[in-house]
């Protein structure tokens, strides 16, 4: 029983690189998210999506793309990575519906040099 | 709009001794509230929910929040801190009613256990 996993664990980018994150859930949920977590500022959201085919922004969504071509699969890309990027991101699923919990996956630790 | 705020960055406890972390929100909805637990380089796993049913939640753990729509709290308690309750802990406000369930995280609180 997976639930979310989340490649890579870690990588080191430099400036002006691009790479994709990718987030596979096997729970059949209908809602991704993929949030960055920096020290003392919780979580905050990028992008989210409600089903397959779409994606919408989120808190902090510049220098980000997202693509959800199969329910499973929550890609987050970065085309020309930024210092400003560096971070841990999470990817999370949820169940539509009322009253339910997100699950996380283990999280990418990004570094831009 | 949603918010939560966590007010304690840091909370330090002796093992055995009751914990005590301190969540309020606001919410324009009728709100779910979720503690999660980020043990040092883990994800995040859920330790409770609040979703309008009882106003006294119980969690993993020993832990438990009580909803108290007076106060805009939820207070995330445990009667006695073990070594092993160090981390991260986030306070979450969620209306599943509107914005697909996007979450607001707070800051989080940080909890030490010395022995």
């Amino acid at each position: 029983n997976a639930g979310v996993t989340q490649t890579p664990k870690f990588r080191v980018l430099k400036t002006g690189q691009s790479m994709t994150l990718l987030c596979a859930q096997d729970m059949n949920h209908e809602y991704m998210y993929w949030y960055r977590q920096d020290p003392g500022m919780g979580l905050r959201l990028i992008h989210y999506s409600v089903g397959e085919g779409t994606t919408a922004k989120g808190e902090v969504p510049d220098g980000y793309n997202v693509s959800r071509l199969k329910k499973q699969n929550f890609l987050l890309g970065l085309e020309s990575a930024a210092p400003s990027q560096t971070s841990v991101y999470f990817c999370a699923s949820r169940k539509g519906g009322l009253n339910t919990e997100a699950f996380f996956g283990q999280g990418t630790r990004l570094t831009v040099v | 709009a949603q918010s939560v705020t966590q007010l304690d960055s840091h909370v330090s406890v002796s093992e055995g001794t009751p914990v005590l972390l301190r969540c309020n929100y606001s919410s324009s909805y009728s709100p779910s509230l979720f503690w999660y637990v980020q043990h040092p380089n883990k994800g995040l796993q859920l330790l409770l929910k609040y979703t309008s049913a009882a106003t006294l939640v119980k969690g993993i753990n020993g832990f438990e929040a009580e909803f108290k729509k007076s106060e805009t709290s939820f207070h995330l308690t445990k009667p006695s801190a073990h070594m092993s309750d160090a981390a991260e802990y986030f306070c979450v406000v969620s209306d599943l009613n509107t914005n697909a369930g996007k979450s607001t995280f707070g800051d989080g609180t940080t909890l030490t256990v010395k022995p």
